[in-house]
């Protein structure tokens, strides 16, 4: 049972070039989640789906797209990455939002944008 | 928007030593959790607070949900160098728009053996 897992691990873009980060979960979870972690910083939600086909804006969408087209994926886009976009990025997923239960998360995606 | 104000920011003690640290919120939740964040990895739940005024054990870990509901703490008693990491405090809220995490800016925890 593999949980939550994001691909790729590491990554360096130049700016403005484009790239999809993959977030899977096998645990059936409904809900899936798109964090960025910044030095000093807690996490913070970028965008996040309630189920396939659905997507949120979280606290800080902007310069991000994501997609959730099969439940089990929810892909995280930068279509034009800028430096301020460096930072490690962690999927998360759960059986519900506003519950605890399940919340399970990725071991992370450090992004450098150069 | 909601935000958690986690302190201290770093601490570095002695092995054996006692720890405590606290999160404090402008803003009422109804769930409060403590995350460990090793290098390289992602937050691991250690602790889930639900109730005002609960105290909750894990091991050597203690944390208690305020009765506010705007603050929690969490205390590590005896410490071991496998203890070093960053703790965030998270605060979570039920159903519609407020049903997802907002976490502290987190702990720094060294332990000198």
């Amino acid at each position: 049972n593999a949980g939550v897992t994001q691909t790729p691990k590491f990554r360096v873009l130049k700016t403005g070039q484009s790239m999809t980060l993959l977030c899977a979960q096998d645990m059936n979870h409904e809900y899936m989640y798109w964090y960025r972690q910044d030095p000093g910083m807690g996490l913070r939600l970028i965008h996040y789906s309630v189920g396939e086909g659905t997507t949120a804006k979280g606290e800080v969408p902007d310069g991000y797209n994501v997609s959730r087209l099969k439940k089990q994926n929810f892909l995280l886009g930068l279509e034009s990455a800028a430096p301020s976009q460096t930072s490690v990025y962690f999927c998360a997923s759960s059986y519900s939002r506003g519950t605890i239960d399940g919340y399970t998360f990725g071991s992370g995606t450090r992004l450098t944008v150069v | 928007g909601q935000q958690l104000n986690q302190s201290p920011q770093s601490m570095f003690i002695q092995e054996g030593e006692d720890v405590s640290m606290n999160c404090t919120s402008s803003s009422i939740f109804n769930t409060w959790l403590w995350y460990k964040q090793e290098p390289g990895e992602g937050p691991v739940l250690l602790i889930a607070l639900y109730k005002a005024g609960e105290l909750t054990s894990n091991g050597r870990l203690t944390a208690q949900f305020g009765i506010t509901r705007k603050d929690s703490f969490l205390n590590i008693s005896a410490s071991i160098p496998s203890d070093v990491g960053i703790y965030f405090c998270a605060g979570m809220n039920y159903g519609g728009s407020q049903g997802n995490l907002i976490f502290g800016k987190g702990t720094k925890l060294s332990v000198k053996p």
